[in-house]
């Protein structure tokens, strides 16, 4: 069974600092993920995507991918208030579709 | 720039009454979902469409239904309603599945039966 895996949280990171936000994946077969930022009440939001191993930077935000490991994370740099959400890990399994698979994600809070 | 629309925001069921949750996008996506988020889970994929006329189950497809005439509209149909079906309920879209290709979001219909 495919399946996404985060830890639920919550993470508590002080104003400044950089949280790390951490999921596995079990499909090899797996081509491309996102993250997806959630605010209470309401719709997910994409933040990032990522394809190739490595990492990929985009302003405060730096997503990583291992395919060896199954392991994509996201970094958050001088985290703000703002950034309390929970955050949706996906995983793209491929095929024709386009079918997301996502983890139960992430809550993170930034404490002033 | 209206993206994804969902109607309604809300809605309140007596148990084994149906109703329809309207989608609607004006992006010229081929693909759109349906989706199911329970309290602290993630997203339960309950049906997919690739394209007018084309329609499968995803995971959870048990006790709803889809239709996709046009390629703007991808409503989702309960029948019977059961307590269980209580959740916002997420519709959303594609332009294709290729790599990075993300699925945008609709604001959510929040569903209880009572």
């Amino acid at each position: 069974q495919k399946e996404v895996e985060q830890n639920s949280g919550p993470l508590s990171v002080p104003e400044g600092a950089i949280a790390s936000l951490n999921c596995t994946y079990s499909d090899r077969g797996s081509q491309s993920f996102f993250w997806y930022r959630q605010y209470s009440g309401k719709s997910p939001e994409l933040i990032m995507f990522i394809y190739s191993n490595g990492d990929k930077e985009d302003g405060r935000f730096t997503a990583q991918l291992n395919k060896a490991s199954q392991y994509v994370s996201l970094l958050i740099r001088d985290s703000q208030p703002s950034d309390s959400a929970t955050y949706l890990c996906a995983a793209n399994y491929g095929g024709s579709q386009g079918n997301l698979i996502f983890g139960k994600g992430t809550k993170l809070s930034v404490k002033p | 720039n209206a993206g994804v629309t969902q109607t309604p925001k809300f809605r309140i069921l007596k148990i084994g009454q149906s109703m329809t949750l309207q989608c609607a996008q004006d992006m010229n996506h081929n693909y759109m979902y349906w989706y199911r988020q329970d309290p602290g889970m993630g997203l339960k994929l309950i049906y997919y469409s690739v394209g007018a006329g084309i329609t499968d189950k995803g995971e959870v497809p048990n006790g709803y239904n889809v239709s996709r005439s046009t390629t703007e509209d991808f409503p989702l149909r309960l029948e019977l309603a059961a307590p269980s079906q209580t959740s916002v309920y997420f519709c959303a879209s594609s332009y294709t599945t290729g790599s990075g290709q993300p699925q945008h979001f609709g604001d959510g219909t929040r569903l209880s039966i009572l």
